[in-house]
């Protein structure tokens, strides 16, 4: 089956501590975001990448950071820095050229 | 920051009945886009319309675009009880489909 996973489904994170959400894509689309939902709103991005070894910063990314080592792999990395992470995280992909964004099931992060 | 507004936030109807939602933006675009989010899930991708459209169809979803007054409508007909979720659209800049900007959806419940 092709797709877009995302992992862990829920994640817990300590005060001061960093935590990473996994984003996978097995559709060989060039272009991976990751966005957040606040509750009751609308997506929000944090960073993009259009190629692989290339990201750029959205709307939100202080706080945040990334990586596109590969271009089936998009990982976000939520930083101490970043101090309300309680969200909904979805990461999305498309085709280069292509218009649809499609999307994983979403990451929930709270904070103990 | 959030281009498109939505109109209304929250939405009930009777099965059966058509659901209307619109959206508002603020700059040119190169074409717009609705999406459905089930509660706690992904964004599934429903239609597009390009901004030479005026109208689009597709099933029991009815689509139109007026850029005079940057507003998009979604009509859907004959309301199912599955089609209960947030709506989003989402706006695509005149340089390039790289990005999308959403809107803060409207969540419709469908009453059985």
């Amino acid at each position: 089956d092709g797709g877009i996973t995302q992992s862990p489904k829920y994640l817990f994170r300590k005060e001061g501590q960093n935590v990473t959400l996994s984003c996978e894509q097995n559709l060989n689309h060039d272009a991976m975001y990751w966005y957040r939902q606040d509750p009751g709103q609308g997506l929000r991005l944090i960073y993009y990448s259009q190629i692989v070894n290339d990201f750029q910063k959205g709307d939100i990314a202080e706080g945040y950071s990334v990586s596109r080592e590969k271009k089936e792999s998009f990982p976000l990395t939520v930083t101490s820095a970043q101090k309300n992470p309680t969200a909904f995280y979805l990461c999305a992909s498309k085709e280069h050229w292509g218009e649809t964004q499609y999307f994983g099931p979403g990451t929930r992060l709270l904070v103990l | 920051s959030q281009q498109g507004e939505e109109d209304p936030q929250a939405l009930s109807i009777q099965e059966g009945e058509n659901a209307t939602m619109n959206c508002s933006y603020k700059t040119s675009i190169n074409n717009l886009q609705w999406y459905r989010q089930n509660s706690g899930r992904g964004l599934v991708h429903l239609i597009l319309i390009r901004s030479n459209e005026r109208e689009k169809h597709s099933g029991r979803l009815r689509v139109t675009l007026d850029t005079s007054k940057k507003s998009s409508s979604l009509l859907i007909t004959a309301s199912r009880a599955a089609d209960t979720a947030s709506y989003f659209c989402a706006t695509s800049g005149n340089f390039g489909n790289e990005k999308l900007t959403f809107g803060t959806g409207t969540r419709l419940t469908i009453i059985p």
